[in-house]
């Protein structure tokens, strides 16, 4: 079975410290997609990044970053300097591989970031 | 801006009622996803349409139907609304069906049921 699991619940830092967002995932594809979202308060789901599974190149934009990590299925997200604007619920997912015959996305439970002025 | 609008953005219905949310997809994706979005949890997944054809379902019950238009715009139908439907619902286009794209999602619409 798919599993998604971010372990932080709430995180809270003061502007521009750097924070890092943990997840972790479980899954039986060899081919699969992992996911990060934020969700403003607005309630929209805003796409970050998308990385594949034959792909473990760690990726920075920007303040943020991304670690990918296939041995320990880990794909942690670090933001660098973080601002107040960075406040959100962040969500890890996870896809199934194109092969199959729907694409949906299995979310964690998010982590809110409170960033303080 | 991703183009993927919900309609409408609130709604508060009563126990045993039957809800129609509606979704306009991003132009040129084929393929709609909704979500049921509870309280401090993670989306989980309905249902997915693809070229107006059911293309998958999560655990939900047969309560939860939808429909996909030929512009690829799609509605989500609950019937016999019970309190725990209560959540945001979100809908998402994307411009294939499998995994190898990013889904791309509205506003969502927060149900209420009473």
């Amino acid at each position: 079975a798919q599993k998604v699991t971010q372990a932080q619940t709430e995180i809270s830092v003061v502007e521009k410290e750097d924070v890092t967002l943990d997840c972790v995932y479980e899954t039986r594809d060899t081919t699969y997609y992992l996911f990060w979202y934020k969700q403003p308060p607005s309630g929209e789901l805003v796409f970050l990044i998308r990385r594949n599974s034959f792909d473990e190149q760690n990726e920075i934009s920007g303040r943020y970053s991304w670690n990918f990590q296939k041995s320990t299925s880990s794909f942690n997200f670090t933001i660098t300097a973080s601002q107040v604007v960075d406040s959100a619920v962040y969500f890890c997912a996870l896809s199934e591989s194109w092969y199959s015959s729907a694409s949906k996305i299995i979310f964690g439970s998010g982590t809110r970031l409170s960033i303080r002025p | 801006e991703t183009g993927v609008t919900q309609s409408p953005t609130h709604l508060i219905k009563t126990r045993g009622q039957q809800v129609t949310l509606r979704c306009s997809s991003q132009s040129g994706h084929n393929t709609v996803s909704w979500y049921q979005q509870a309280l401090g949890q993670g989306p989980q997944f309905i249902f997915q349409y693809y070229r107006e054809e059911e293309n998958g379902r999560g655990n939900f019950p047969p309560r939860f139907s939808g429909l996909q238009f030929p512009n690829y715009s799609s509605e989500l139908n609950v019937n016999a609304l019970e309190l725990d439907d209560s959540a945001l619902y979100l809908c998402a286009s994307s411009p294939l069906r499998g995994g190898d794209t990013e889904a791309f999602f509205g506003q969502g619409t927060r149900l209420t049921v009473v």
